[in-house]
């Protein structure tokens, strides 16, 4: 399998449940990224991981806890969620960090998370 | 405050014909941009790209435009197909950037009609 999968590509969660979105990639890249989409906003970065280590963390609640365990997996650890925080989760990789050098971001298809 | 904007949240496009998808930015020091395709149900797919030093940058029916003066750029899509029906996002980054901070404009939803 090639390019980025992430899965599950749909979840539905009371707030008290916990659950993981995985993410993986199978380009060889350094870097991966968690954002968020919400309806009719922009995508909102959340995470990034250089080699395996976090190098950027954008206010995100920590109800939101991300882990890299090696430079192709990257997880989205979630438990106590509220309904707003219901959205399109993608999960992205580069080559290396975006903003040190001039590099594309590749997409996984997302996982379409409802929290009720 | 966005720093990446895309006005038309939609454009609606005859087959065959040219469609024109803009974008403005705010933020002088981006020198990279790009635009990403979505369709629903699946994330962005990289389209094309343009550095700062270029002012056009050309892949097949898909050519993009930048004018740094009036920090705006645009895509061109020409002949418009149905299959180019999507959502586009306009993305900006810069060289030495805070890392990993690429920005997203909303997007703007392209319907090509047969």
């Amino acid at each position: 399998e090639t390019g980025v999968t992430q899965t599950p590509r749909h979840l539905v969660m009371g707030m008290t449940n916990k659950k993981s979105l995985k993410c993986e990639q199978h380009l060889g890249h350094n870097a991966m990224y968690w954002y968020k989409q919400s309806a009719k906003k922009p995508l909102e970065l959340m995470f990034v991981y250089s080699l395996e280590e976090r190098v950027e963390n954008n206010s995100v609640p920590s109800r939101f806890s991300p882990e890299c365990p090696n430079s192709s997996h990257l997880f989205l650890h979630l438990h106590t969620l509220q309904p707003e925080d219901s959205a399109l989760y993608l999960c992205a990789s580069s080559q290396e960090l975006a903003g040190v050098g001039h590099e594309t971001q590749y997409f996984g298809p997302g996982t379409r998370l409802l929290v009720l | 405050d966005q720093q990446v904007k895309q006005n038309s949240p939609s454009l609606s496009v005859q087959e065959g014909r040219i469609s024109i998808l803009n974008c403005d930015y705010t933020n002088s020091m981006f020198d990279y941009f790009l635009w990403y395709k979505k369709y629903p149900a699946e994330g962005p797919t990289f389209l094309i790209s343009i550095s700062s030093i270029k002012d056009k940058n050309e892949d097949g029916r898909f050519t993009v435009f930048l004018n740094k003066s009036a920090k705006h750029l645009s895509l061109h899509i020409v002949p418009s197909q149905p299959g180019d029906s999507a959502v586009y996002f306009c993305a900006a980054t810069y060289y030495g950037g805070s890392q990993g901070n690429l920005i997203f404009g909303k997007g703007t939803k392209l319907s090509v009609k047969p």
